[in-house]
């Protein structure tokens, strides 16, 4: 069976500080992993998706994410921080064949 | 190109009632997927839709049902509403009818139950 987990529900950062947004997944078979954001009152936006090609995977507005197997472990990264990316990160997920499991979310914080 | 559109933003129900929700995809988008996102669990997948035919359901009891209509736009509805049904409906759709394409967010369905 897949599953998520989004360590820390809530993270708050300083602007201009690093962003660190760990998900880990479980998988039985190699998975495909996204991080989705969700701006407040609106849909969720597709950030970046990892599909098996490179390890690092580079997304929309800076952010980054790196599959590493032996910790499956899809972490979203950003080296500096801007009050525009207070929002709510989703990370999912999907192998062929079944559905998406998304993580339950972490808030992120920006402090000016 | 006109994203997913949902409707309405807000509906507000009391107790037994049925609630309907609408989506529209993405031009050329076949399949249509709906999750419910209620207060501290996360989207929880319902529905999966696709060339008019459920092809998955999450989790839900069958008072949870929809259809996706020939045009490719879908309906939701949720019979005997309970109060913990109260949630944010997202509906998504995808070109392809795979898991593991890119799925596209409408804005939702603000579904509060009294």
């Amino acid at each position: 069976a897949q599953s998520v987990t989004q360590l820390g529900s809530h993270v708050s950062v300083s602007e201009g500080a690093l962003v660190l947004l760990r998900c880990n997944y479980s998988s039985s078979v190699p998975p495909y992993l996204f991080w989705y954001v969700q701006y407040p009152n609106q849909g969720l936006q597709l950030l970046l998706k990892y599909t098996s090609a490179a390890t690092l995977v580079k997304g929309i507005n800076g952010f980054e994410a790196e599959f590493k197997k032996s910790e499956t472990s899809f972490h979203l990264t950003k080296p500096s921080a801007h009050m525009s990316d207070a929002a709510e990160y989703f990370c999912a997920v999907s192998v062929t064949g079944n559905q998406f499991y998304f993580g339950t979310g972490t808030s992120l914080t920006v402090i000016p | 190109e006109a994203g997913v559109t949902q409707s309405p933003t807000h509906l507000i129900k009391t107790r037994g009632q049925q609630a309907t929700l609408r989506c529209s995809p993405i031009s050329g988008h076949t399949s249509v997927y709906w999750y419910q996102q209620a207060l501290g669990l996360g989207l929880q997948f319902l529905l999966w839709y696709d060339e008019g035919e459920e092809r998955n359901r999450g989790n839900f009891p069958p008072r949870f049902s929809g259809r996706q209509f020939p045009n490719y736009s879908s309906e939701l509805n949720v019979n005997a509403l309970e109060l913990e049904d109260s949630a944010l409906y997202l509906c998504a759709s995808s070109p392809n009818p795979t898991w593991t394409d890119t799925q596209y967010f409408g804005p939702g369905t603000r579904l509060t139950v009294l």
